[in-house]
């Protein structure tokens, strides 16, 4: 199995920064990264897939880079409404597996 | 505009079999990947795994062996089945919609999810 790592576990954060997290595959996910919004109670909701591909209706703050083992999810102005937990997930070889999450708080 | 809804007993008792429906709106399930996700209490996301709507399934090897997932295209809906269920199966469980490799396989639309409690 590839085993997904995220950095950090938690951060602090006020609106308007610019927030980095970044995601770790223990063995190469080549293109096949894809990033998840949840807030409490709700289910994910992907924004990013294929590593940096914007997904329909998701705000161009986000943005996504990395190939093979690295890669990093950033938001460019944080929002009010962006304070959740985001989860990295490689779809390049099953059993599909996720990070274990990155919660973004208000600071 | 594609929806999910799962539909199952919250509740299951230890050692007897959890089974679930997600009923697929909006769209034919006669495409696409159709993948069941689960999220213990406080936790992360597991993937549990999918079924083509051509009928190949793929499963989770940590679960392969107690998992069953099929397709019924005339009620467009797709099930779980999971027999010897114990208290560490409790979880919200999501059925949700993977698209294709031009997608690269990611994971698009979701059910509202369903909180399946064991417990006796």
């Amino acid at each position: 199995d590839i085993q997904m790592t995220q950095l950090p576990s938690s951060l602090s954060a006020s609106v308007g920064d610019r927030v980095t997290i970044t995601c770790r595959a223990s063995q190469t996910a080549t293109l096949y990264l894809n990033w998840y919004q949840q807030k409490p109670g709700k289910a994910p909701k992907l924004l990013i897939y294929g590593a940096s591909n914007l997904q329909s209706g998701v705000p161009s703050r986000f943005s996504g880079r990395g190939s093979g083992t690295d890669f990093t999810l950033t938001i460019s102005s944080l929002q009010p409404e962006d304070f959740a937990t985001y989860y990295c997930q490689q779809s390049h070889s099953t059993p599909w597996t996720f990070g274990q999450g990155t919660k973004v708080e208000i600071k | 505009q594609m929806q999910l809804r799962e539909s199952g007993p919250g509740l299951v008792k230890p050692s007897e079999t959890l089974s679930l429906t997600c009923t697929v709106s909006g769209d034919s399930i006669n495409n696409y990947y159709w993948n069941w996700i689960r999220q213990p209490p406080g936790k992360g996301l597991e993937w549990i795994g999918y079924i083509h709507y051509t009928g190949s399934t793929k499963y989770n090897p940590s679960l392969e062996s107690r998992v069953t997932i099929s397709l019924d295209t005339s009620k467009n809906h797709f099930s779980l089945r999971m027999t010897s269920v114990t208290a560490a199966d409790t979880a919200v469980y999501y059925c949700a919609r993977q698209g294709t490799v031009h997608y690269y396989y990611s994971t698009d639309v979701w059910g509202q999810g369903t909180t399946v409690t064991v417990s006796s």
